[in-house]
């Protein structure tokens, strides 16, 4: 079975400045990690996704995070934010059983 | 290419009463899956199908109920909803792959007083 830990539960920050959020997971077999927004009053939908190859993933709308194994983590960073990144995000992970674990997400709000 | 869909958005229900969560996906994906969302929790598995006349429990099946007589549709059922029942609920579906993205429904938020 997999397990997320995200570990930090709220991020403030100000406009253009850079973000990083930190998610850790566990697992005994391979792991597939994603990373999922969530605007306010809507569905998640996918930032970025690592499945194998190069540790570095890039995503949507200038997000990037890296793949760490010797750390088991999966951060994520964007170096410069917008007000319209305010949103909660979610770190997940998956085995070959298809089924994603969720971590308790982490509420950036971007502040002008 | 409406992707997930879900009705209602809202609903409020007493307690003892039950209802039925829609879910309707157009991209013939074979897997789909049900989520509640509740404040810091995350989100927790339901249920979840690999394909029609096929689903399985997930992490947190109690009070709950599926079924799959089609592709497209993944219906929830409440039968006694309890307070506990209290949450955001979203739908996602995925193709076969394991490592395939899960496309996620708007959700309904339901509350039960």
């Amino acid at each position: 079975a997999q397990s997320v830990t995200q570990l930090d539960s709220q991020v403030p920050v100000f406009e253009e400045a850079p973000v990083e959020l930190r998610c850790n997971y566990s697992s005994s077999v391979s792991v597939y990690l994603f990373w999922y927004v969530q605007y306010p009053n809507q569905g998640l939908q996918l930032l970025l996704k690592y499945l194998s190859g190069s540790t570095l993933v890039k995503g949507i709308n200038g997000f990037e995070a890296e793949f760490n194994k010797s750390q088991t983590s999966f951060h994520l960073r964007k170096p410069s934010v917008h007000i319209s990144d305010t949103a909660e995000y979610f770190c997940a992970v998956s085995g070959l059983d298809y089924k994603l674990s969720f971590g308790a997400g982490t509420t950036v709000t971007v502040r002008a | 290419n409406a992707g997930v869909t879900q009705t209602p958005k809202f609903r409020i229900l007493k307690i003892g009463q039950s209802m039925t969560l829609q879910c309707t996906q157009d991209m013939n994906h074979n897997y789909m899956y049900w989520y509640r969302q509740d404040p810091g929790m995350g989100l927790k598995l339901i249920y979840y199908s690999v394909g029609a006349g096929i689903t399985d429990k997930g992490e947190v099946p109690n009070g709950y109920n599926v079924s799959r007589s089609t592709t497209e549709d993944f219906p929830l059922r409440l039968e006694l909803a309890a307070p506990s029942q209290t949450s955001v609920y979203f739908c996602a579906s995925s193709s076969s792959e394991s490592t395939d993205t899960q496309y996620f429904g708007p959700g309904t938020r339901l509350t039960v007083l």
